[in-house]
């Protein structure tokens, strides 16, 4: 059974600030991960992905995965209050066929 | 831009009503997918297609069922509605590593 897990927070930052939104997850099996945020009452927007090692950078987000630890993590620079919403960690054990296995998010207030 | 269509944003049935919940995209991607999501459970994957006329189950397959007749559309059918199928819908199509969703459709069983 492949499980993802997620702080749900909330977790508040003040604006300008960087915040970690942390997830881990059990198959070691796990290709590819993904971060979506979600506003309330609307559907998940991808953000980025990752497969590799290390971080990868999109404007003022990182992801980051360490697959022997089995996390992944979204860091997000000079937080914003549009940034405000819950953030999704999912993953991709079945080569992208299959669907996504999908975190319960954590909730993030970005606090002017 | 990818776009992906659902039918209604806002349905109200009854228990025991045939329910058709429809999904469209516009970016010609082999793999479509149902979920819904709920308060404290998160999204949960129904049912997935990777070609027309192709299902599998997913995670929660019980009490539904889709239909692929052609490669843009994903329809999904619940034979007999039922009070705890109250749950907001998302359709999503898929190429590659990006996984797109729909607006959904928050459906009531009454």
């Amino acid at each position: 059974q492949k499980e993802v897990e997620q702080n749900s927070g909330p977790l508040s930052v003040p604006e300008g600030a960087i915040a970690s939104l942390n997830c881990t997850y059990s198959d070691r099996g796990s290709q590819s991960f993904f971060w979506y945020r979600q506003y309330s009452g609307k559907s998940p927007e991808l953000i980025m992905f990752i497969y590799s090692n290390g971080d990868k950078e999109d404007g003022r987000f990182t992801a980051q995965l360490n697959k022997a630890s089995q996390y992944v993590s979204l860091l997000i620079r000079d937080s914003q209050p549009s940034d405000s919403a819950t953030y999704l960690c999912a993953l991709d054990s079945g080569g992208g066929a299959d669907g996504l296995t999908f975190g319960k998010g954590t909730h993030l207030i970005i606090q002017p | 831009d990818v776009k992906v269509t659902q039918s209604s944003r806002y349905l109200v049935k009854r228990t025991g009503e045939k329910v058709f919940l429809e999904c469209v995209q516009d970016m010609d991607h082999e793999n479509m997918f149902w979920y819904r999501q709920d308060p404290g459970l998160g999204l949960r994957l129904i049912y997935f297609s990777y070609d027309v006329k192709m299902k599998e189950k997913g995670d929660i397959p019980e009490g539904y069922s889709v239909s692929r007749e052609k490669k843009e559309r994903f329809s999904l059918i619940l034979e007999s509605a039922s009070t705890n199928q109250t749950s907001m819908y998302l359709c999503a199509s898929r190429i590659s590593n990006e996984q797109y969703f729909g607006p959904g459709t928050r459906l009531t069983v009454t």
